[in-house]
């Protein structure tokens, strides 16, 4: 159980495009997803928490109008990159957490974003 | 601001050998995972610790939680090179943020 879908997995594209990735549970209702960015052989930065039917949380730092959160439902969240340039190259992971104290969150496989 | 130092950053042993990871803080948690991710994969949850005191168990792999729920450690028995990943150790509050502090990984090396 508590299966996350990320999608897609590999994303190349030209610089000023935007890109949306997808984030899924498949087995259980998130009420809250989280977004991450990963740098290679290092920990996850939080970008923003994403609740269903409200405004993410964007960490300090992060700009809400680069980085779109939608979560229209319990099962989907989507991360929009705008108008991506080679510095937003990077690893994108998305979580979800189930209900009830001490759920841990379940990831996805992570979206392999390169800007060129 | 709360953190969790993880320690060490990188280890490169020998198949066989045994290790230790430690996760540290001053901040006390509601419960501690660790999770362990491959490259270009997401993070895979090995354990949930909840209770001060706490030991875990997955095959080679033991889970300690201290008694004031600010540390925990990961010990690997007779590491293989399977056990080769980035290990994360997560701290949880409680409260309705649901952010977890994330430990800067230990990227593990085990050479046959």
């Amino acid at each position: 159980g508590a299966v996350v879908s990320q999608h897609p997995s590999r994303v190349i594209c030209k610089s000023g495009t935007s890109v949306k990735i997808e984030c899924r549970s498949l087995d259980f209702q998130a009420t809250t997803m989280f977004w991450y960015r990963q740098f290679p052989k290092k920990s996850l930065m939080l970008m923003a928490t994403s609740n269903e039917g409200s405004k993410a949380t964007y960490e300090q730092g992060v700009e809400k109008d680069k980085f779109l959160i939608n979560h229209a439902s319990l099962t989907l969240s989507t991360l929009t990159v705008t108008s991506a340039h080679p510095e937003d190259s990077s690893f994108y992971i998305c979580s979800a957490r189930e209900s009830g104290s001490n759920q841990p969150q379940h990831f996805g496989d992570g979206t392999r974003l390169s800007i060129l | 601001t709360q953190l969790l130092e993880q320690s060490p950053q990188f280890l490169s042993i020998q198949e066989g050998e045994n290790l230790t990871v430690y996760c540290n803080s001053s901040s006390v948690f509601s419960s501690l995972q660790w999770y362990r991710q491959e490259p270009g994969e997401g993070p895979v949850l090995l354990v949930t610790v909840v209770t001060g005191g706490e030991v875990k168990k997955l095959k080679r792999l033991t889970f300690q939680f201290g008694d004031a729920r600010k540390d925990s450690s990961l010990h690997i028995t007779a590491a293989q090179p399977g056990d080769t990943g980035l290990y994360l150790c997560a701290g949880a509050n409680a409260g309705n943020n649901r952010k977890l502090i994330w430990g800067l990984g230990t990227s593990l090396a085990v050479n046959p």
